[in-house]
């Protein structure tokens, strides 16, 4: 079936530094592809999606190109900050239907 | 963005008792809402979508009976575990859709429930 496969966390980094957190599915079609955001104490929020192959989504510095070739959906930023600690959850949509498959989320820890 | 409450946040019984947690989509109408389940280091899982004034649609392997659903309203959609047991623990998330001028991929979600059944 439809799936997604993300990083494990936790994941920390220093102030500033490069982020990629993986994310590869597996699905049977071409579904749409979504990064949400937790944020302590909140309910996830859509960070950033793409909907075809080659789009990329951005929001807040991070960015996300999807990959058909590879089946990726890799999430980046090139300077993190202590605000962007959370968990980070790559998920998809098939476009037959509104259920939304998620990864198992990729915790970040950002040290000032 | 729009907001999405669940009340309460956090709650604690005794195994037999039955809890009801709410959904309320605070500043749009939602059609649709859905109701997701998180165990600790794993994916949330979808354990059922329900549109205002018709039965849920359960997923495969989610007891109906066991994990019961309405939304009665467009604002309000309710879960309730009934006879809960210490295998229910778990944090239950909601989620709603629809109202807003936001493509089918926006759904909201509320800051989740947690569980523990003793």
């Amino acid at each position: 079936g439809d799936s997604v496969t993300q990083m494990e966390g936790p994941v920390t980094l220093s102030e500033e530094a490069f982020l990629t957190i993986n994310c590869t599915y597996t699905a049977t079609g071409y579904p749409s592809l979504f990064w949400y955001v937790q944020y302590p104490g909140e309910g996830l929020q859509l960070l950033l999606k793409a909907t075809k192959a080659d789009d990329k989504g951005s929001n807040k510095g991070f960015e996300a190109t999807y990959r058909k070739e590879t089946t990726s959906f890799h999430l980046e930023k090139g300077s993190v900050q202590v605000s962007d600690s959370a968990v980070y959850f790559c998920a998809l949509r098939m476009n037959r239907d509104d259920k939304i498959i998620f990864g198992k989320g990729t915790r970040l820890h950002i040290l000032p | 963005g729009a907001v999405v409450s669940q009340h309460p946040s956090r709650v604690i019984c005794k195994s037999g008792t039955s809890v009801k947690i709410e959904c309320r989509s605070l500043d749009f109408q939602a059609t649709t809402m859905f109701w997701y389940r998180q165990f600790p280091k794993k994916s949330l899982m979808l354990m059922a979508t329900s549109n205002e004034g018709s039965k849920a649609t359960y997923e495969q392997g989610v007891e109906k009976d066991k994990f019961l659903i309405n939304h009665a309203s467009l604002t309000l959609s309710t879960l309730t575990v009934t006879s809960a047991h210490p295998e229910d623990s778990s944090f239950y998330i909601c989620s709603a859709r629809g109202g807003l001028a936001g493509s089918r991929e926006t759904q909201y979600f509320g800051p989740g429930t947690r569980l523990l059944v003793l």
